[in-house]
């Protein structure tokens, strides 16, 4: 159990427009959600975190207004980059968390390539 | 706020032998979690082992195994019977016990070679 699915795993997206993430645990509720960004060759970057139904939880430097996220359910949450630029080039990598257990599960990560 | 830091940037060993990646931490909290993540050239982020900081006794998984040092704030992860599986980046983590405070805090990470 614990499986946690991300969709799509590669995506190419022109400079301007948006591109929508989706998270999902896939066998069991995650009542809480995370997203990070990883650098090539680096560690992962917490963004933020989200519990469902209320509004996500953002690390200091990550602009709320250009990744948007919502948690609609306990089993997926999203993550929209708006008007996006090459810099926002990325591995981005979902995980999930359920009650009373005190580790994480994580997704596959999206590739994205902002040209 | 909490930090980790994983001080080999870069490390390798031959097949079958053993191999200790380090892990230190600070933090003013006295119960937390820390954990081993490997990822392997997919990406995907795959857990090897967890420990509580209440316990003493030191977590084991099969070839891997910790060495728990709370006095010391340190948390390293020892490989024994190292296959070329084990080739990967590691990354060490924390995580607060309050129920609130569930983010990972990442180390910058190992990457680990097998030499065959």
């Amino acid at each position: 159990g614990a499986v946690v699915s991300q969709h799509p795993s590669r995506v190419i997206c022109k400079s301007g427009t948006s591109v929508k993430i989706e998270c999902r645990s896939l066998d069991f509720q995650a009542t809480t959600m995370f997203w990070y960004r990883q650098f090539p060759k680096q560690s992962l970057m917490l963004m933020a975190t989200s519990n469902e139904g209320s509004k996500a939880t953002y690390e200091q430097g990550v602009e709320k207004d250009k990744f948007l996220i919502n948690h609609a359910s306990l089993t997926l949450s999203t993550l929209t980059v708006t008007s996006a630029h090459p810099e926002d080039s990325s591995f981005y990598i979902c995980s999930a968390s359920k009650r009373a257990v005190h580790e994480q599960y994580f997704g596959p990560g999206t590739r994205l390539t902002v040209t | 706020a909490q930090t980790v830091t994983q001080s080999q940037p870069e490390m390798s060993v031959q097949e079958a032998e053993t191999v200790t990646l380090s892990c230190t931490y600070d933090t003013s909290e006295s119960d937390y979690y820390l954990f081993w993540y490997k990822q392997p050239p997919s990406r995907q982020m795959i857990l090897v082992i967890r420990q509580e900081a209440y316990k003493q006794q030191n977590a084991t998984e099969n070839r891997f195994s910790v060495n728990f040092q709370k006095a010391a704030k340190s948390f390293s992860l020892k490989i024994s019977d190292s296959q070329l599986g084990d080739a990967a980046m590691y990354f060490c983590a924390y995580r607060s016990h309050r129920p609130l405070n569930e983010k990972l805090t990442f180390g910058t990470g190992t990457r680990l070679t097998i030499i065959p």
